[in-house]
C-alpha cells in the first residue's frame, strides 16, 4: 500500500542552524502538506501546498519557514534559523484532492538544542 | 473558525470494557468532513475515518464505531471490547471544503490507556 515517507526520522540541531526535512508523498496526490506537534500537545496545521505553490499557511509559518518540491517525488520544509521552540515532531500529509483524507508520513522529530 | 473540541484528556480502561471517545466540533461551513486519527506510542498519524457533512449514517468497522449527530455537532468514537493495542491517543479533526487547501483542524486528542 502507498505511504508517505519522511527522513530523517530524527535530527539534532544547534539553535541557528538551518534544517531541511524532507518528504516524499503518495505519487499520485497532488495536494501537501506539513503539520508540527509539540511534545504533548495537539496536531498544528503549518502550511498547504497545490500546483507548486502554497495555498495556504498559519500564523506559525513565519518567515524563516520555506517549503519547496525540489522534483517530482520530493516535498522539502526548511527552517532557516531554528529556534529552541521548533523542537517538535513534524509530519508531512498528502491527499489526491483537496477536501479528501490526509495520509500521514511517520513524522521527523526534531530537535534544537 | 474552526474548532475541534475533545474534552477528555485521559481515559483508563481495563480490557473488554467498552469505552466512547466524545468529539465536538464548530464551523460555519455547510460542507465540511470530519476525521478520527490514532497516534500509537510510536507516533504515527494512522487514520481511521473520514465522514462527509452530508452523511450521518453511523458507521461500523469491526470493533469500532462511530456516531455522527449534526444537531449537537458531534463525531463520537465507541470501541467495543477494548484491547491492549487500542492504548493511543486518537484525534478528531476537521477540515472544510470552501475552496484553497483544507487544512486538518485537530482537537488536543485522548489519551486512551487500555489495561490488562
Amino acid at each position: 500500500e502507498p505511504e508517505v515517507t519522511q527522513t530523517p526520522s530524527h535530527q539534532v540541531t544547534q539553535m541557528g542552524q538551518e534544517v531541511i526535512l524532507r518528504c516524499v508523498p503518495i505519487s499520485n496526490h497532488l495536494y501537501f502538506y506539513w503539520y508540527r506537534q509539540i511534545l504533548g500537545q495537539k496536531v498544528e496545521f503549518l502550511v498547504s501546498f497545490y500546483n507548486n505553490e502554497i495555498s495556504e499557511k498559519s500564523e506559525i509559518f513565519d518567515d524563516q519557514f520555506s517549503v519547496e518540491r525540489p522534483d517530482g517525488s520530493n516535498f522539502t520544509l526548511k527552517i532557516r534559523s531554528t529556534k529552541l521552540e521548533d523542537s517538535a515532531m513534524y509530519f508531512c500529509a498528502s491527499s489526491e484532492i483537496g477536501p479528501d483524507t490526509q495520509y500521514f508520513g511517520p513524522g521527523t522529530r526534531l530537535t534544537v538544542l | 473558525a474552526q474548532k475541534v473540541t475533545q474534552a477528555q484528556t485521559e481515559i483508563s480502561v481495563v480490557e473488554k470494557e467498552d469505552v466512547t471517545l466524545d468529539c465536538v466540533y464548530e464551523t460555519r461551513d455547510t460542507t465540511y468532513y470530519l476525521f478520527w486519527y490514532k497516534q500509537p506510542p510510536s507516533g504515527e498519524l494512522v487514520f481511521l475515518i473520514r465522514r462527509n457533512s452530508f452523511d450521518e449514517q453511523n458507521e461500523i468497522s469491526g470493533r469500532y464505531s462511530w456516531n455522527f449527530q449534526k444537531s449537537t455537532s458531534s463525531f463520537n468514537f465507541t470501541i467495543t471490547a477494548s484491547q491492549v493495542v487500542d492504548s493511543a491517543v486518537y484525534f478528531c479533526a476537521l477540515s472544510g471544503s470552501q475552496g484553497g487547501s483544507e487544512k486538518l483542524v485537530f482537537g488536543k486528542g485522548t489519551k486512551l490507556t487500555v489495561n490488562p
